[in-house]
């Protein structure tokens, strides 16, 4: 069966230091891979979207970025936070296939710059 | 920007009592309609997915149509208990050039009172 890892779980970070997120998924190959975030009192925005190794496709312009070094993994950089970037994120994978995008979530990410 | 509305907001209830919202999109370039039941502390999970206009799906207690050419869906809960408490998010797939993601609304907080 697929599971799908983030980590860390919680992070408290200065504002002006990098950020790291990762994610990775097991039990399926060639996932769709998703980076969501909720900030406080908005829904789930889409931040970056990947279909394949090297290819990341941004939504919204921000202070973030996104690679996919592997197949399965997934990764939510920063150079620099803002306090902006507060929030949940999440990530997540789905299968291809409009009609079909069912996408899985992972245990989430809740970041808080200070 | 596509717009996904979700009604009421946030929305209390008596256990045993039956409720329902609302979820509105836009009725064109329309490829499928997802609801996710989101509790806390833990991942949003995919209740439904829809693709056909006057669709109806089921899974126990809880019920969702669809309107397509109108750009709405329901969501049903009939007899609520307290474990139904939660934030349920519907999300827009679009045809063509919106493939792959999905653009969710801000969702709507049911608490279920014992």
């Amino acid at each position: 069966s697929q599971t799908i890892h983030q980590w860390p779980a919680t992070l408290v970070q200065p504002v002006g230091s990098p950020l790291s997120l990762e994610c990775t998924v097991e039990g399926t190959s060639n996932p769709n891979l998703y980076w969501y975030r909720q900030a406080a009192g908005r829904g789930l925005q889409l931040l970056f979207y990947s279909v394949g190794i090297g290819q990341i496709s941004s939504e919204v312009p921000q202070n973030l970025s996104a690679s996919r070094p592997q197949d399965r993994q997934f990764i939510l950089s920063s150079k620099k936070l803002l306090l902006s970037d507060s929030g949940f994120y999440l990530c997540a994978w789905s299968v291809w296939g409009p009609g079909k995008e069912t996408q899985y979530f992972g245990p989430g990410t809740r970041l808080l710059v200070l | 920007i596509l717009n996904v509305e979700q009604s009421p907001q946030s929305l209390h209830v008596q256990e045993g009592d039956s409720t329902n919202f609302t979820c509105s999109f836009p009725s064109s370039n329309f490829y499928a309609l997802h609801w996710y039941r989101w509790e806390t502390a833990k991942s949003p999970e995919a209740l439904f997915v829809m693709t056909l206009n006057g669709d109806e799906k089921k899974k126990g207690r809880i019920s969702a149509t669809l309107n397509t050419k109108e750009g709405y869906s329901y969501l049903y809960i009939k007899g609520s208990q307290p474990e139904d408490s939660a934030t349920y998010l519907c999300a827009f797939e679009g045809s063509g050039g919106s493939n792959y993601k999905l653009t969710f609304g801000k969702g709507t907080l049911l608490t279920v009172n014992p």
